[in-house]
């Protein structure tokens, strides 16, 4: 069965960075756009990257355009989430997800979501 | 930046039938997706491309859509559905989310 799993998650100071991890098994990595999906404690979700299944093509929330960056290695299966610049808004469970395209190929629904990794930012 | 709007919370009784809206001024032109995500677990979807159910999904969760609104339809609600409710679309190359509807069934 389809299984992500993240990892990454720490207690970071202001200004630190941490770089997540998502590793997928029980489907064809490669075939599947993917993307970071985050939940600050006791509120909603909140979308923050997406890239293709080459790489070739990425999409960045405006909250984290040119702070995260992602990226992923289709040879190990894994999704990468690149954090700098961490500011205390930045706390949040971070998933990582699949997404498949629906319609006209432009938008996409996430359909495998991962247990998900803590992201506590805090002096 | 886009919005999706979602009432904070809805009440049903067990076996009666629960209705979460989604608004958004784009929605009559895109598709959207519904989530359900229980405390301290992953989100799950329900419901994508406006009507469509993933395999495992109870036949009880339909979706719907008429102009700008979105509707999640859970018909003979049970006591497991009892969960926070997301809705879902695209917009310019950025994903959007609603800010979420608290279902409880009591």
């Amino acid at each position: 069965q389809v299984q992500l799993v993240e990892s990454g998650g720490d207690l970071v100071k202001p200004g630190g960075s941490l770089r997540l991890s998502c590793v997928g098994s029980g489907f064809t990595f490669r075939g599947y756009y993917m993307t970071w999906i985050r939940q600050a404690p006791g509120k909603g979700l909140e979308w923050v990257s997406y890239i293709s299944s080459s790489g070739g093509t990425i999409y960045d929330a405006d909250s984290v355009k040119g702070r995260f960056t992602i990226s992923r290695d289709n040879a190990k299966n894994s999704l990468y989430l690149q954090i700098n610049s961490l500011r205390a808004e930045d706390t949040a469970v971070y998933y990582c997800a699949t997404a498949s395209p629906v319609g006209d190929g432009h938008s996409y629904f996430f359909e495998y979501w991962g247990p998900g990794t803590l992201v506590t930012v805090s002096s | 930046s886009y919005e999706l709007t979602q009432p904070p919370s809805v009440s049903v009784s067990p076996g009666q039938t629960a209705t979460i809206t989604c608004s958004g001024d784009k929605l009559g032109d895109q598709f959207a997706s519904w989530y359900l995500q229980k405390p301290g677990q992953s989100p799950v979807l329900v419901i994508y491309q406006d009507t469509k159910r993933p395999s495992g999904i109870p036949e009880r969760f339909s979706g719907s859509s008429s102009g700008n609104t979105v509707t999640l339809t859970i018909s003979g609600t049970q006591a497991m559905d009892e969960a926070d409710y997301y809705c879902q679309a695209w917009d310019s190359n950025t994903a959007v989310f609603g800010g979420g509807t608290k279902l409880t069934v009591l």
